[in-house]
């Protein structure tokens, strides 16, 4: 069935060195892919979204590409900073506007 | 501003009572989800609806109903209660061309 993977669970970082957070799926229809953050005690929030393939999307200083030829949608940043410690969800959508099928999520932790 | 608001924020029940999670949303949004919240499981759905008087099952459905009595308002029904049911629970909206908004979440306790 259609399902996002996100490898790692729990990612501590430094201020200013740069992260990446990954994200791979599963579907045989032709993917929409989106990376939610959730910081503590809100609601997810759409960060980027993507369907076109190999076309790096940019948003607040996180950038993404969704690659269909390895089926992955990783996130990265150049340079973390303290706010962007949160929770980071990879979605899968068979279409734009759709049912959204999470991934497990990956808590980042910035440290000073 | 869009928003879709949830309550309670926060519930304590009683294993094999009857627990009630209301959803309102003011976006004149067509579709409604209710996802639930576990540590390292993300967001899974529960039931979903595309339009009022009418609810979908999602992936986890069991142990749970759903009613859309009208456009703006979804609630999520469990019926008896289980400890397995303690998560954070998400309504979110969206439109025929809009991305989701999400509540802020209800978490629910059952004890």
């Amino acid at each position: 069935g259609d399902s996002v993977t996100q490898t790692e669970g729990l990612v501590t970082l430094t201020k200013g060195l740069p992260v990446m957070l990954n994200c791979t799926y599963q579907t045989t229809y032709s993917p929409f892919l989106f990376w939610y953050v959730q910081h503590l005690n809100e609601a997810p929030k759409l960060l980027l979204k993507s369907s076109t393939d190999n076309k790096r999307t940019e948003h607040q200083g996180f950038y993404a590409t969704l690659h269909k030829s390895s089926s992955s949608f990783h996130l990265q940043k150049s340079s973390v900073q303290l706010s962007d410690s949160a929770l980071y969800f990879c979605a899968l959508s068979l279409s734009n506007y759709n049912v959204l099928y999470f991934g497990s999520g990956t808590k980042l932790t910035v440290e000073p | 501003e869009a928003a879709v608001t949830q309550s309670p924020r926060s519930k304590v029940a009683v294993t094999g009572g009857k627990v009630t999670l209301s959803c309102h949303q003011t976006n004149n949004h067509d579709y409604m989800y209710w996802y639930r919240q576990d540590t390292g499981h993300g967001l899974r759905l529960i039931h979903y609806s595309y339009v009022a008087d009418s609810t979908e099952k999602g992936d986890i459905p069991d142990g749970y109903k759903a009613s859309r009595p009208s456009q703006e308002n979804f609630s999520l029904i469990l019926e008896l209660a289980s400890l397995s049911q303690t998560a954070v629970y998400f309504c979110a909206s969206r439109g025929q061309n809009s991305d989701y908004t999400f509540g802020s979440g209800t978490r629910l306790l059952v004890i």
